[in-house]
């Protein structure tokens, strides 16, 4: 079963726009990352947020996690069209380093 | 350095044929992972290796799959027979191991499997 939601589905913004797509889990979690998976390619590895931080940034990414309400959310800032992709949050339990993953937000980014 | 590797890219086949897929991880790697990804949706992990010794396969389909991991390196995933529902893409992802802070997962890009 997947544990984590995100939403939206499916966004389709211009470049330059920020994106903003939000996830949200079930159970306590010890960390939650966040996953880019391009067409016909592999995940990429993005960002983690452990469970006692609340913010985090790397480069145009900014996610913030609110343990409170079991959500997490990704900024892109300043989209670009090679930011098309799938963008996926993983939750990560701890003890057996076992990802859970959401069923991803297609991102579309128009020149 | 080199990623995941995984062959081959793409499996065409038809239903009840057997197939097999490979993986070999990054150098240093003791975690290994198979997952599944069916059209739109988020990976699943079919089964998690510390080194040689399947952790977690919990959610493998058991009387259609298999999988090993000789030596505790590279890892091969099985099915046999082939079914039509279990086209998707199967993902392998590589880690460094229990006990490390920020399990960073690798994966790699992926086989394509078609049943016909």
């Amino acid at each position: 079963s997947q544990q984590g939601e995100e939403d939206p589905q499916a966004l389709s913004i211009q470049e330059g726009e920020n994106a903003t797509m939000n996830c949200s889990y079930k159970t306590s979690i010890n960390n939650l990352q966040w996953y880019r998976q391009n067409s016909g390619r592999g995940l990429v590895h993005l960002i983690l947020i452990r469970s006692n931080e609340r913010e985090k940034h790397s480069g145009r990414l900014r996610v913030t996690l609110d343990t409170s309400k079991k959500s997490s959310s990704l900024l892109i800032t300043a989209s670009r069209a090679a930011d098309t992709a799938s963008y996926f949050c993983a939750t990560d339990f701890g003890g057996y380093s076992t990802l859970t993953f959401g069923k991803g937000t297609m991102l579309l980014v128009s020149p | 350095e080199a990623g995941v590797v995984q062959s081959p890219r793409y499996k065409i086949i038809e239903k009840k044929q057997p197939v097999a897929f490979w993986c070999n991880p990054i150098s240093g790697h003791n975690t290994l992972y198979w997952y599944l990804q069916n059209l739109g949706q988020g990976p699943e992990l079919l089964i998690r290796y510390e080194n040689e010794e399947a952790v977690d396969d919990s959610q493998l389909p058991k009387d259609r799959f298999s999988a090993e991991r000789l030596k505790g390196v590279d890892s091969t995933l099985k099915i046999q027979p082939a079914e039509l529902g279990d086209s998707a893409v199967y993902l392998c992802a590589s880690s460094l191991g229990e006990g490390v802070e920020d399990n960073e997962q690798f994966f790699g890009p992926g086989t394509r499997l078609t049943v016909l």
